[in-house]
């Protein structure tokens, strides 16, 4: 069974940092993309970062661009994301996903995400 | 970049009448589009991709359609268990945008 077991979310002050992680089983982690989508309150949901299986491809929203870092480790199966200059607006639900895809040189990276972590909070707030 | 627009934001239908919802991609995205289920309490649940392929374990009480710009997700029989937020997403390049959400509930 695929599982997704999230961990890092909490209350940090405007301007701070966190790392949230994401621990992978059940399936050949090093073989799928992941992501991070996040949900703010009352809001519906926003794509924020993606990787590529071997981790040689990242990908970020504008809203996080500059800010956020997205990594895997695939010896440990966990992926990882790290926050740093956040704001309120990043005051969310972060979930992590497994995703489906490939590479269409028309497109690019095309991803979709087929089974979810059970989210971690995140809260920025003084 | 390109934006997704879902049609309605909200309804509220009788248990058993066919639903529709739509959505616009604001340029062509091909078949490039999934779309999810989002229960309160939950977690976000896959319920087709590739515009029309449904997921693995998903109820044929759901269909989609379309390609290009213009997309329909159909519940063909509404259960209580279908109340949700359904999102349709772009994903053939990023940022692979969500539109805003369709909150469905019974009459």
């Amino acid at each position: 069974e695929v599982q997704l077991v999230q961990s890092g979310g909490g209350l940090v002050q405007p301007g701070g940092s966190l790392r949230l992680s994401c621990a992978a089983s059940g399936f050949t982690f090093s073989d799928y993309p992941m992501s991070w989508v996040r949900q703010t309150p009352g809001k519906g949901l926003e794509w924020v970062s993606a990787i590529s299986g071997s981790g040689g491809n990242t990908f970020f929203a504008d809203s996080v661009k500059g800010r956020f870092t997205i990594s895997r480790d695939n010896f440990k199966n966990t992926l990882f994301l790290q926050m740093s200059s956040l704001r309120a607006e990043d005051t969310a639900v972060y979930y992590c996903a497994k995703s489906l895809g490939g590479y269409d040189p028309l497109w690019n990276y095309y991803y979709y995400m087929d089974v979810w972590g059970k989210g971690t909070t995140v809260t920025v707030s003084s | 970049d390109i934006q997704m627009t879902q049609s309605p934001s909200s309804l509220s239908a009788s248990v058993g009448d066919r639903v529709t919802i739509t959505c616009r991609a604001s340029q062509g995205i091909s078949n490039y589009l999934a779309w999810y289920q989002h229960k309160p309490g939950t977690v976000p649940k896959l319920l087709i991709y590739a515009a029309s392929t449904l997921q693995s374990g998903v109820t044929s009480r759901f269909s989609g359609s379309g390609s290009g710009t213009d997309f329909t997700l159909t519940i063909s029989s509404l259960q209580p268990e279908d109340v949700a937020t359904y999102y349709c997403q772009k994903f053939n390049s990023a940022p692979w945008t969500f539109g805003q959400g369709t909150k469905v509930e019974i009459k």
